[in-house]
């Protein structure tokens, strides 16, 4: 089994609609982040959790929210999904008992369309 | 602020001919630097990864990357690649408190 999983794998809504996307991990790490991949720009980082009572803006958090419901879960929800929300969404976490290190693991990710 | 560079975004090569992409970053310190890769329809892998010691780093499926401090540059290599190459390419470097700031990727295509 993967050890970091996202739900759904692929999502096609409209204009105004409230959007969730679930991560789940079994590697017992602390730090999660969510990430969007747009063509020519790489991953940018949206929000990040160092543990479940620890929510952080990232580089592009505007019309995004998280939340941390357990150490192994962190979803990303966007509010009123708008067009140019549309992106392929990665989850990723790290371990903090090697903090500096930096290294990341990703899920699979989830393609998300908004009409 | 830390920044990462990939010139290419797209690389053709041939089946079997050597590889090398390019990565340049911006960081104060001594950087920690990755290369992942993406397969089509999938999530990110390591290929490698450089925290300090030989500057010479070798990953999995045959590649390695040199760390140039003069140049600021972590480029990736392959002596001969194939066709299950093809995928896109992103370089990283570690921007403190685990996180990371990522290249815009190249895209490399592997003709027969």
């Amino acid at each position: 089994d993967a050890d970091v999983t996202q739900t759904p794998r692929n999502r096609i809504t409209k204009t105004g609609k409230r959007i969730m996307l679930e991560c789940s991990q079994t590697k017992g790490h602390d730090r999660m982040y969510w990430y969007r991949q747009d063509p020519g720009l790489g991953l940018r980082l949206i929000y990040y959790s160092f543990d479940v009572k620890d929510i952080n803006k990232g580089e592009i958090s505007d019309g995004y929210s998280v939340s941390r419901q357990a150490q192994a879960k962190f979803s990303l929800s966007l509010e009123s999904a708008i067009p140019n929300q549309t992106a392929l969404y990665f989850c990723a976490t790290s371990d903090d008992r090697t903090s500096g290190n930096n290294e990341q693991f990703f899920g699979p990710g989830t393609r998300l369309t908004v009409l | 602020a830390q920044s990462v560079t990939q010139p290419d975004i797209h690389i053709t090569v041939s089946e079997g001919a050597s590889l090398e992409l390019r990565c340049n970053y911006s960081y104060g310190a001594t950087p920690y630097l990755f290369w992942y890769v993406q397969s089509p329809g999938q999530g990110l892998q390591l290929l490698l990864k450089y925290f300090s010691g030989d500057t010479l780093v070798q990953g999995i499926k045959g590649f390695e990357a040199e760390f140039k401090r003069s140049q600021s540059s972590f480029n990736l290599r392959k002596p001969s690649v194939h066709w299950s190459d093809a995928a896109e390419y992103f370089c990283a470097v570690g921007a403190g408190g685990n996180k990371l700031v990522f290249g815009a990727g190249t895209i490399l295509r592997v003709k027969s």
